[in-house]
């Protein structure tokens, strides 16, 4: 029981480059989110998703694409990477909404130059 | 809007000493509160979950306060170690649906020998 994997874990681009970030969880939960964490601020929402097939915009969701083609799996992908995209990227997954435990990913460090 | 404020934003103590964290909240209505635990270059891992009807949950030396009336919650950290040096976020959940988990910028706590 892995939990919540994400892949890669470190990453560089150029300005301009596309990436996608790729997050799994073994657990079959329903929910799952992509956040970005940056120096002196609160976890920000970037896109979700309620189920297979369904995503949503966060807080933050300009510059990210995501999809939810499989129920385990909930991609973010970077079309056209900027500077102010370097952050650190941390996927999520609850089962049930605001009541189960919500299990983080460890994250994946992406630095664009 | 939807808020989460922590103090201090940085806190030292000595090994052995207890301390106390500070959380304030205006997301309403209010589902449940919760405390993670984020060493560095790590996810954030789940501390407590408390519902408006808990007051108090403890997780061995972690022992979590909400007072729903106030909008406030503390944890306090008894017999400090030094595997407890770590950033420390409260995070609430709103009941409303689409209403996601909202992050504080979190407590950084340094315990030092």
């Amino acid at each position: 029981n892995a939990g919540v994997t994400q892949t890669p874990k470190f990453r560089v681009l150029k300005t301009g480059q596309s990436m996608t970030l790729l997050c799994a969880q073994d657990m079959n939960h329903e929910y799952m989110y992509w956040y970005r964490q940056d120096p002196g601020m609160g976890l920000r929402l970037i896109h979700y998703s309620v189920g297979e097939g369904t995503t949503a915009k966060g807080e933050v969701p300009d510059g990210y694409n995501v999809s939810r083609l499989k129920k385990q799996n909930f991609l973010l992908g970077l079309e056209s990477a900027a500077p102010s995209q370097t952050s650190v990227y941390f996927c999520a997954s609850v089962q049930g909404y605001n009541t189960g435990e919500l299990f983080f990913g460890e994250g994946s460090r992406l630095t664009v130059l | 809007k939807n808020q989460v404020e922590q103090s201090p934003q940085s806190l030292i103590i000595l090994e052995g000493k207890n301390c106390t964290l500070q959380c304030n909240y205006t997301v309403s209505p209010f589902s449940n509160l919760r405390w993670y635990k984020q060493d560095t270059g790590r996810g954030p891992v789940s501390l407590t979950i408390m519902t408006f009807s808990e007051n108090t949950k403890s997780n061995g030396r972690y022992t979590a306060t909400l007072d729903a009336d106030t909008k406030q919650s503390s944890l306090h950290i008894t017999a400090s170690q030094l595997s407890d040096s770590a950033s420390y976020i409260c995070v609430v959940a709103g009941m409303n649906y689409g209403q996601n988990f909202v992050f504080g910028p979190g407590t950084r706590l340094s315990v030092l020998p």
